[in-house]
């Protein structure tokens, strides 16, 4: 079946903008998690969700930063007022529940702020 | 803090060369860790874990408490092993804290 996938692949936004990021995890997994993967580092927790609320949230860096998970499959992660240190490759993870299960990522979706 | 160290940015070795790509951590208690790779062009995907005690495309990876490592090894090196290699572990509170990784090269 489909693996996670991101959209879009690249999104290139000006300083004060407001963007979404999208996130369609496996058919039937019900963990989805966001990380966040500047150049030269490792992806990085951001928030976690376990059906449709958001288990975890402690990973978020500020109040710009929100993520959604409505009817427990699709996410969303929202970013108001993007600021250049904004700019990563936000990663989207799924898996059948529990951090012990393996998590399958995404493509990934480049963010750049101008 | 719980914290993963990978101290190798590049590793580069020629074709049935062994490989170790090291990988140290910090927690206090017993660890659950885990080898993520990143083929080019590809996804990150989950190469081992420690639990399991398996070997995958002949990789393998022994946790060692006293030293608090976690190294990957692979005895002979093949080209298709070049990749971008992520150690994770996870922490106190149930979230997967990955090291900084570690890009291997293998020269044909």
């Amino acid at each position: 079946g489909a693996g996670v996938s991101q959209t879009p692949s690249n999104k290139v936004t000006e300083k004060g903008k407001y963007v979404e990021l999208r996130c369609d995890p496996i058919s039937g997994h019900t963990a989805l998690y966001w990380y966040r993967q500047s150049l030269g580092q490792g992806p990085e927790f951001l928030i976690y969700f376990q059906g449709t609320g958001a288990a975890d949230d402690s990973g978020l860096p500020n109040d710009r930063f929100f993520a959604v998970r409505p009817e427990g499959s699709v996410s969303t992660l929202k970013i108001q007022r993007t600021e250049r240190g904004d700019s990563a490759v936000y990663l989207c993870a799924s898996s059948l529940g529990g951090v012990s299960n393996e998590q399958f990522f995404g493509p990934g979706t480049r963010l750049t702020v101008l | 803090a719980q914290r993963v160290t990978q101290p190798e940015k590049l590793l580069s070795v020629f074709k049935g060369a062994p490989v170790e790509l090291k990988c140290n951590y910090s927690y206090s208690g017993s660890p659950e860790l885990f080898w993520y790779v990143q083929y080019s062009r590809q996804r990150l995907q989950l190469l081992l874990r420690h639990i399991s005690r398996e070997s995958i495309k002949g990789f393998t990876a022994d946790l060692n408490k006293g030293e608090t490592s976690f190294h990957l090894k692979k005895p002979f090196a093949q080209e298709e092993d070049s990749a971008m290699y992520y150690c994770a572990l996870v922490d106190n509170t149930d979230k997967l804290i990955f090291g900084t990784g570690t890009r291997l090269q293998v020269f044909p």
